[in-house]
């Protein structure tokens, strides 16, 4: 069975600090993974990652996919109160199924 | 429109009647998806059209939903005979390249929240 599994479920940290979230997947037929930022309703995209070793980034935020190791990070460096939301994982497949994690909810205290 | 739309915003409805969520892509977006969230719960991926068509309605989580997309723009996903528990907000996302590119970036819609009571 296909399934994202993302670490850890929760995150609190006090501005300034780095966090490093995980997420690893089994798929068949792997097509490309992608993070989101969901602060209310709706999810904002933050990358796609179809390529192994090639970092996203975009400001304080990247990215990285390992498909031998089937696992992504997302890293936010010099964190703000701001950045506090649900990160969610996931994982498109050959079919064009979007199989996501649970996220993991960061707090950012000031 | 300048954004992905989605309509009503609300909705509630009794158990046993039929619903009809609609869906605005951002003009010229070929791919439109549509999600369900559940309190507290994560994405839950329903289908995905490329154009008017769908590769896999699988991820639909019973025959009483069903979901079409005409003219490769507005799309219906469309619940027979509600139940509660498919109580949720249903977010509906576009974008302009088919999905899972490299160039792929999803736009989500504000979601309608659908209450069955």
């Amino acid at each position: 069975e296909d399934k994202v599994v993302q670490s850890p479920l929760s995150l609190v940290v006090h501005e300034g600090d780095t966090v490093t979230l995980n997420c690893s997947y089994e798929v068949t037929n792997f097509r490309s993974l992608l993070w989101y930022k969901q602060e209310k309703k709706a999810p904002t995209f933050l990358f796609m990652l179809t390529s192994s070793g090639i970092e996203k980034k975009s400001g304080r935020l990247s990215s990285i996919l390992d498909k031998k190791e089937l696992f992504s990070i997302l890293n936010i460096t010099a964190t703000q109160t701001g950045d506090s939301a649900i990160y969610l994982c996931a994982v498109v497949t050959g079919t064009y199924k979007y199989i996501f994690g649970t996220g993991t909810r960061l707090k950012v205290l000031a | 429109g300048a954004g992905v739309s989605q309509s009503p915003s609300n909705k509630v409805t009794e158990k046993g009647k039929d619903v009809e969520l609609r869906c605005d892509p951002i003009s010229g977006h070929t791919a439109l998806y549509w999600y369900r969230q559940s309190l507290g719960q994560g994405l839950e991926f329903l289908i995905y059209f490329q154009g008017n068509s769908a590769p896999d309605k699988s991820g639909l989580p019973s025959d009483r939903f069903s979901a079409e997309r005409t003219g490769g723009s507005v799309s219906t996903l469309t619940i027979q005979r509600t139940q509660q528990e498919d109580s949720a907000v249903y977010l509906c996302a576009s974008s302009s390249t088919r999905a899972g590119g490299p160039r792929d970036t999803q736009y989500f819609g504000p979601g309608t929240r659908l209450t069955v009571l």
